[in-house]
């Protein structure tokens, strides 16, 4: 089982319409979650850090699940301009490594 | 502020060349990171540094060579590249704490072309 792991997509969602990623990790004692945004030949960018509440900026909702070990991402309303790459981070406990899922390629269509 | 600079942003070389990649934060951060990524996939880690010492190397071939002259640079020296090895080079830095609130932020990357 892969360490991180999310559906590769794409997703194909309309303008305004609300759609959610989840993503699995595996090491039960994890601590630190993120989703990045990663725009076609572009640096991945920050989107949200997970909490163990859940955060929400926005339209975009974070959730963790920890006794299912996932964490989830919510777009509501989407806009052409989130259609990206949302890469799922996860922080290897006690260390600098921070494993990456494939990421979900996510298009909003007009 | 939550920038990380590198320079170039594109670099094509020859296989036989030495060049270097550069990268900087102000962010009083105290670990940096190398990654490469190449086109659909996720960034591969190359290098950390924590604290200016070289924490993690994984299993990178010689022909990359990190340097870190201090907290707020790293160097990427290259040497005898193959093709294959064209892809996006990332560097990113966080506090280094290793704590749950640690987050990585990227620079925009280095687009590097080996011929």
């Amino acid at each position: 089982r892969k360490e991180v792991e999310q559906d590769p997509g794409p997703f194909n969602v309309p303008e305004g319409a609300t759609v959610a990623f989840n993503c699995t990790y595996s090491n039960s004692a994890s601590q630190s979650f993120f989703w990045y945004r990663q725009d076609c030949r572009k640096e991945p960018k920050l989107l949200m850090s997970v909490y163990s509440s859940g955060n929400e900026d926005g339209r975009f909702t974070a959730q963790l699940n920890r006794a299912s070990q996932y964490i989830s991402l919510l777009i509501r309303d989407s806009k052409l301009s989130d259609s990206a790459t949302y890469l799922c981070v996860v922080n290897q406990p006690g260390t600098y490594k921070y494993i990456f899922g494939t990421g979900t390629r996510l298009k909003v269509l007009a | 502020d939550t920038e990380v600079t590198q320079t170039p942003k594109h670099l094509v070389m020859g296989m036989t060349n030495k060049k270097s990649l550069k990268c900087e934060q102000h962010m009083g951060h105290r670990a940096m990171y190398w990654y490469k990524q190449k086109a659909k996939k996720p960034p591969e880690l190359m290098f950390v540094y924590s604290y200016e010492k070289l924490s993690i190397n994984e299993s990178v071939p010689s022909r990359f060579s990190p340097e870190c002259p201090n907290s707020s640079l790293l160097n990427l020296h290259l040497h005898a590249l193959q093709p294959e090895d064209s892809a996006l080079y990332l560097c990113a830095s966080s506090q280094g704490s290793r704590l749950a609130t640690d987050t990585q932020y990227f620079g925009p990357g280095t687009r590097l072309t080996v011929l």
